[in-house]
């Protein structure tokens, strides 16, 4: 069975600060992995994938095979950066994301 | 394109009522779900449908029933409603993708149901 962690509840930082939200799966083939972001009382919206190897508004991840990571990275927060954070994981030969139970981020001014 | 929308926005029921919250997507999505957030808990998969006239369970089932009879909508029906079921109702969609792209889900706005 497929699982996605988010081992923090809530993630605290000052602006300016370098943030990395945490995302570790369980997942025995090749996944394809996500980040969804949720503004508040906004729908979920996707942020990146790990296929694409891009970087959206300053965030980058990157998988982890060995370590079975995917986390999320910025390296100077801003406010308009709070949100909720979901990692996401579709496994080969189903299309159905798993989600963990994100991440709430702040940052402070 | 509207994209996923899902009606009512907001809903108040008492225990015992029954309701239904549609999704109609007009992204031509084989994939539809329903899932819901609770604090704490994340997003939980309760029903999903990998193509029209098709359903399955997800994570969390108990109390929901589901329907897919046209492609672009998708049902989610609370027979006789209880306090545990108070939670944001977010209904998705995505694409079967070939070569494992354009898999991402594309959600709607989100129900808001209260059940008193």
């Amino acid at each position: 069975a497929q699982r996605v962690t988010q081992p923090e509840k809530l993630l605290s930082v000052f602006k300016g600060a370098p943030v990395e939200l945490k995302c570790n799966y369980s997942y025995s083939g090749s996944p394809e992995l996500f980040w969804y972001v949720q503004y508040s009382r906004q729908r979920l919206q996707l942020l990146l994938r790990h296929i694409s190897r891009e970087s959206i508004k300053g965030f980058t991840a990157d998988l982890n095979k060995g370590e079975t990571s995917f986390h999320l990275k910025k390296p100077f927060a801003q406010e308009e950066d709070s949100a909720m954070y979901y990692c996401a994981l579709i496994s080969g030969g189903s299309y159905i994301p798993t989600f963990g139970r994100g991440t709430s981020l702040i940052v402070h001014p | 394109n509207a994209g996923v929308t899902q009606t009512p926005k907001f809903r108040v029921l008492k225990t015992g009522q029954s309701m239904t919250l549609l999704c109609a997507q007009d992204m031509n999505h084989e994939y539809m779900y329903w899932y819901r957030q609770d604090p704490g808990m994340g997003l939980r998969l309760i029903h999903y449908s990998v193509g029209e006239g098709t359903t399955a369970k997800g994570e969390v089932p108990d109390g929901y029933n589901v329907s897919r009879l046209k492609k672009q909508n998708f049902l989610l029906g609370l027979e006789s409603a209880a306090p545990s079921q108070t939670s944001v109702y977010f209904c998705a969609s995505s694409y079967r993708g070939i070569r494992r792209m354009n898999t991402e889900a594309f959600f709607g706005q989100g129900t808001r149901l209260t059940v008193v």
